[in-house]
């Protein structure tokens, strides 16, 4: 059973504070995504990484950055948070290579800047 | 790139009525188009998808349609039940082209009263 986990479910965090959001998956995966998700916006894709230290920019990528060191982990990071990334955080991930592209997706971690 | 909208953007049903959600996409190269289903405080989970080699496929009581001339596809649920209560999300993909990338849609808010 795939099984994609996030480092937190709840945050608060304030204005200009450097955040870090962890994600972990047990599968073997070889791409990774973290997505934002706002009512009425769907999932919106921020970054995504296809290999260790491979990333690739999403349709929103301004004001955030991530990390790929281990191929397990993914790391999400906003350098000087603002209210307005006050959202909820998805991670997923999937194969690179299979007749679908099924993503699993972690529980999330709802982040409220203050 | 892709643009995939969603409609509508919330269903109102009565349990063991039908329910339809459409979708439509934008670039004719995508062949592959997940429905992944979202209940509240929950991930996303796959729980259908179609190629663009078929027009339709079932999975019980629901299946999505694929018309590729027009560029839309939906997803039809039957004999609807209090626990298909749910955000849903289509999404549409290009096999072998960015990496497994998702976009996805807006959401359907689907609200089944018994």
């Amino acid at each position: 059973d795939v099984k994609v986990t996030q480092s937190s479910r709840y945050l608060v965090k304030r204005t200009g504070e450097k955040v870090f959001l962890e994600c972990v998956q047990d599968m073997d995966h070889e791409n990774m995504f973290w997505y934002r998700q706002d009512p009425g916006l769907g999932l919106r894709l921020i970054y995504f990484s296809y290999d260790v230290k491979m990333k690739e920019k999403g349709d929103i990528p301004e004001g955030y950055s991530v990390s790929r060191e281990k191929k397990e982990r993914f790391s999400l990071i906003l350098e000087s948070a603002s209210t307005n990334q006050t959202s909820m955080y998805l991670c997923a991930s999937s194969f690179l290579i299979t007749p679908t592209d099924t993503q699993y997706f972690g529980p999330g971690t709802r982040l409220t800047v203050l | 790139g892709e643009n995939v909208e969603q409609h509508p953007s919330t269903l109102s049903v009565q349990e063991g009525d039908s329910a339809v959600i459409k979708c439509t996409y934008s670039d004719s190269a995508s062949n592959y188009f997940p429905w992944y289903k979202q209940e509240l405080g929950k991930r996303p989970q796959l729980i259908i998808d179609i190629r663009s080699n078929v027009g339709e496929k079932k999975d019980q009581r629901i299946a999505v349609t694929l018309n590729k001339t027009a560029k839309h596809f939906s997803l039809h649920i039957t004999e609807t039940q209090p626990e298909d209560s749910a955000v849903y999300f289509c999404a549409a993909s290009k096999r072998g082209d960015s990496w497994g990338k998702l976009q996805f849609g807006a959401g359907t808010q689907v609200v089944v009263t018994p």
